[in-house]
């Protein structure tokens, strides 16, 4: 595609539900990130795939917080039993290796009520 | 604890004049440093970026200044246009790692024509 993309762009869910966020990465892309952008403040890391491998985890505030990537390409985030403090923006970003430049998508704004 | 920051939220410049953008850092281990680039209802774009090796990196109107011993870099825009105003995001990362980017939390340019 011609560029990362992500749905939905808005998400409002009560809190308890479980939502799942997609990301398309621009295709080729072996790498993939999820970041978590709260109001007024930059993209936070979350967790990174390297095609289907997910070898870093590090940054999920929870086990509420997962994310798959099955095939190397499509990935999917899923946060079950939303809080309200789940409500950010998450961004997913794509690059060709681990090396180069990460291009990132419009975003999820998710508001948990 | 920010180990990015970008201390001024908002910057205004005439057309024409030089916008300076600053950001300091707190981990040593950083060694790879990007500015992004960000419209209203877009993800963020990238735009420069500098290696510790470097204390300069020069792309047309932008320079990227890298201060490995204060643990600070700038980005410089000259000539600045209406078009540059945005919010820009510093980013650092370790090298060698997956480079997942730590954020800081962006400064509001305006270019007033």
């Amino acid at each position: 595609g011609a560029g990362v993309s992500q749905s939905p762009r808005y998400k409002v869910t009560k809190r308890g539900q479980d939502v799942t966020l997609r990301c398309d990465p621009i295709s080729s892309h072996a790498t993939l990130y999820w970041y978590q952008q709260a109001l007024g403040q930059g993209p936070e890391f979350l967790t990174y795939f390297n095609y289907e491998a997910q070898p870093d985890k590090s940054g999920l505030p929870s086990d509420r917080f997962s994310a798959e990537r099955p095939e190397g390409s499509i990935s999917t985030l899923t946060i079950q039993r939303t809080e309200q403090r789940d409500s950010a923006m998450y961004r997913c970003a794509s690059s060709l290796t681990v090396l180069n430049e990460q291009y990132f998508g419009p975003g999820t704004r998710l508001t948990v009520t | 604890d920010q180990q990015v920051k970008q201390n001024s939220p908002s910057l205004s410049v005439q057309e024409g004049r030089i916008s300076i953008l600053n950001c300091d850092y707190t981990n040593s281990m950083f060694d790879y440093f990007l500015w992004y680039k960000k419209y209203p209802a877009e993800g963020p774009t990238f735009l420069i970026s500098i290696s510790s090796i470097k204390d300069k990196n020069e792309d047309g109107r932008f320079t990227v200044f890298l201060n490995k011993s204060a643990k600070h870099l700038s980005l410089h825009i000259v000539p600045s246009q209406p078009g540059d105003s945005a919010v820009y995001f510093c980013a650092a990362a370790v090298s060698g790692s997956a480079r997942q980017l730590t954020f800081g939390s962006g400064t509001q340019l305006t270019v007033l024509p």
